[in-house]
């Protein structure tokens, strides 16, 4: 156990829907990143937080997902209108206590989706 | 940019065998060097890091030395063991503030009793 759960470890959805995937990082640190891993593949970088300011935004992150940390605790990635595409585990990582941004990450078990 | 290549899989060693996966790097700077362990059916794990040239990480009979001269950061063990059958995956925070991994693409080794 990493300390940072993700809820719900899987979704199944219909293309269109809307999805939200909720990370409650490691408590009292101000850093979180999502990250998206497709089968087969590596994860790969979506956006992080300072406290509640998202710092940055890949371009993967297309104008259809929005991802909000509230008060600087848990985050919660939003999908609207799913395609396929979509398909992924989705995952939350949160530096160890005491370290920076730029040290080892602790990441979270991840939420499956899968878009029928 | 920044990127990072590992060696195609599957690997497939008896158990006792020596393992060698290659992992190199394209990066500006110093960046921070990391293998991350993946277990069927479990999340992603730490394995090793190192944040600087020659320093070599180790865990679990795991060890990696950062070669800034080849880009290199590759994985050895002495003797794999059917336990450590699991994806590897070799990864790099660039330098700067962002700590944003950058992944390779995983490699899936399969260790046989």
């Amino acid at each position: 156990d990493t300390g940072v759960s993700q809820n719900p470890r899987h979704k199944i959805t219909k293309r269109g829907q809307n999805v939200t995937f909720r990370c409650d990082p490691i408590s009292e640190h101000n850093r979180l990143y999502w990250y998206r891993q497709t089968l087969g593949q590596g994860p790969e970088f979506l956006t992080y937080f300072q406290n509640e300011a998202q710092l940055e935004k890949s371009r993967l992150l297309s104008d259809r997902f929005s991802a909000e940390r509230p008060k600087g605790s848990f985050s919660t990635l939003e999908i609207q209108r799913t395609e396929q595409g979509d398909s992924a585990m989705y995952l939350c990582a949160s530096p160890a206590p005491g370290t920076g941004g730029y040290n080892e990450q602790f990441f979270g078990p991840g939420t499956r989706l899968t878009v029928l | 940019g920044n990127s990072v290549t590992q060696m195609e899989g599957p690997v497939t060693l008896s158990e006792e065998a020596f393992l060698t996966i290659n992992c190199t790097y394209t990066a500006t700077g110093y960046p921070s060097l990391f293998w991350y362990v993946q277990y069927p059916g479990e999340g992603l794990q730490l394995l090793l890091k190192a944040t600087k040239a020659d320093d070599k990480g180790s865990n679990k009979g795991f060890e990696a030395t950062y070669r800034k001269e080849t880009t290199s950061f590759h994985l050895e063990k002495g003797s794999v063991q059917v336990s450590d059958s699991a994806v590897y995956f070799c990864a790099l925070i660039p330098s700067g503030n962002t700590g944003k991994l950058i992944f390779g693409q995983g490699t899936t080794l399969q260790v046989k009793p």
